[in-house]
């Protein structure tokens, strides 16, 4: 049962556009919603972070969007980079249960130059 | 600088085998997580662990089991290694609470022939 659901699969755009990435989310009681980014060879790493009662947060060229009513947070990535071409998770989580993550299926993001 | 280390970067092992992949941390964390990464689906919680000698069941624990001896490290264990078990391992841990960010190991790519 997959309860953080995210699209696409993978996306490839031109230097200096502008990646989307979403994910929606079933059960209510996550409260966390963090974004990592996996380079080849490379664990995660957090990459940026949302709670839900805040609409949107910005962090350099990257910005979460959130929609609590719809259940669906994105991705931004402004001025894309190659250096920018990692795979990115959405995920989410809520107290208890050691604050395990549940991770979307992830999104290979190709920059072109 | 904080530090997830995963024993092996590579594995190659036998079918039936039983197989051991170490997990140390060193940011004194309560919470560490077994992780398998597999193409299109994610990274999948297979146990986690909120203290020492206290483990419970991720999304997909069959055919496998946890061992928490000291706070610092996290060992998952094959009891008989399948060729379905063939995938990247990441071992994290995180601070408990709120907030916090997830540290992932470099990962363990077993391979079962």
């Amino acid at each position: 049962q997959q309860q953080v659901k995210q699209s696409p699969q993978s996306l490839i755009v031109q230097k200096g556009g502008i990646p989307i990435i979403n994910c929606a989310y079933e059960n209510t009681a996550f409260d966390y919603f963090p974004w990592y980014q996996q380079f080849p060879g490379k664990g995660p790493a957090l990459l940026i972070a949302i709670r839900p009662d805040v609409s949107e947060k910005k962090e350099g060229r990257f910005t979460i969007s959130f929609n609590k009513s719809a259940k669906q947070f994105s991705l931004h990535i402004m001025d894309s980079q190659p250096g920018d071409s990692a795979t990115y998770f959405c995920a989410a989580s809520f107290s208890g249960s050691a604050r395990q993550l549940t991770f979307g299926s992830g999104t290979q993001l190709t920059v072109l130059p | 600088d904080v530090k997830v280390t995963q024993s092996s970067r590579y594995l190659v092992k036998r079918t039936g085998e039983k197989v051991f992949l170490e997990c140390v941390q060193d940011m004194d964390h309560e919470n560490m997580f077994w992780y398998r990464q597999d193409p299109g689906l994610g990274l999948r919680l297979i146990y986690f662990s909120y203290d020492v000698k206290m483990k419970e069941k991720g999304d997909i624990p069959e055919g496998y089991s946890v061992s928490r001896e000291k706070k610092e490290r996290f060992s998952l264990i094959l009891e008989s290694a399948s060729t379905n078990q063939t995938s990247m391992y990441l071992c994290a841990s995180q601070e408990d609470g709120w907030n916090t960010e997830a540290f992932f190991g470099q990962g363990t790519r077993l391979t079962v022939v």
